[in-house]
């Protein structure tokens, strides 16, 4: 099995402050084919289900504001809000999609 | 607007089965995979397995081969999860989810639309 490894597990950061979480996979998530790296960040708020932010590493979902960016290659990621607002106080999980099991790092809760 | 909405909260006792459905309205149904997955109280995000409808097998993770059951019904857009032989390891809340991305090898995929989900607790 893949395993996803996330730090850190929280983050306090100013308003309009930069947060930064990464997420490192035991495998290279790069698939050859498409030169895609196949993984995912969710953000998960208390009472809700997971919403998808990013996936492919670096491509945000429609509706995510732009605040929000991923990057990273192989096995090596981050996620960034350039911005933080108050809405963003969350969880936040990375996710390999490359092969099953599917499987998700740990999560970093992020508070302001 | 497409939505996935999950059965009710579930009690049950160590050893029974419960199933849950997620039914999703609104957009196509057939054509997306759904998975499930899980999340125990204060644990990570547990990948089941899921089904794309239009093609009918399930494929589980070899955590749940054996215990898990995963079914679509196409005339109601409906997606089943059984669980048997429960346990209190199995307690937690149950998420559909579909698939907007799939997996690069083998099944599952990135999760773009979650159902509300669904608790289940094993006493």
């Amino acid at each position: 099995d893949i395993v996803m490894t996330q730090s850190p597990d929280s983050l306090a950061v100013s308003l309009g402050e930069r947060a930064a979480i990464n997420c490192k996979s035991s495998q290279s998530l790069l698939f050859s084919s498409n030169n895609k790296n196949f993984l995912a960040w969710y953000q998960v708020k208390p009472g809700q289900p997971p919403k998808l932010l990013i996936y492919w590493a670096s491509t945000r979902e429609s509706g995510v504001p732009d605040r929000f960016s991923g990057s990273g290659s192989g096995t090596d990621f981050t996620l960034t809000i350039s911005s933080l607002q108050a809405e963003d106080v969350a969880l936040y999980f990375c996710q390999q999609f490359y092969s099953p099991p599917l499987t998700f790092g740990g999560g970093t809760k992020v508070e302001i | 607007q497409v939505q996935l909405v999950q059965s009710g909260a579930e009690v049950k006792k160590s050893g029974s089965s419960v199933k849950v459905s997620c039914k999703a309205s609104g957009g196509t149904f057939s054509r997306h995979g759904f998975n499930w997955v899980r999340q125990a109280p204060g644990q990570g995000l547990e990948w089941m397995g899921g089904i794309i409808p239009m093609f009918g097998s399930p494929n589980y993770a070899q955590k749940f081969q054996g215990r898990v059951t995963i079914t679509a019904d196409e005339s109601t857009s409906t997606i089943y999860m059984a669980l048997s032989s429960l346990r209190s390891e199995d307690t937690a809340l149950y998420y559909c989810a579909r698939i907007i991305v799939p997996a690069a090898r083998g099944e599952g995929g990135a999760f773009d639309l979650w159902g509300q989900g669904t608790m289940v607790t094993v006493s």
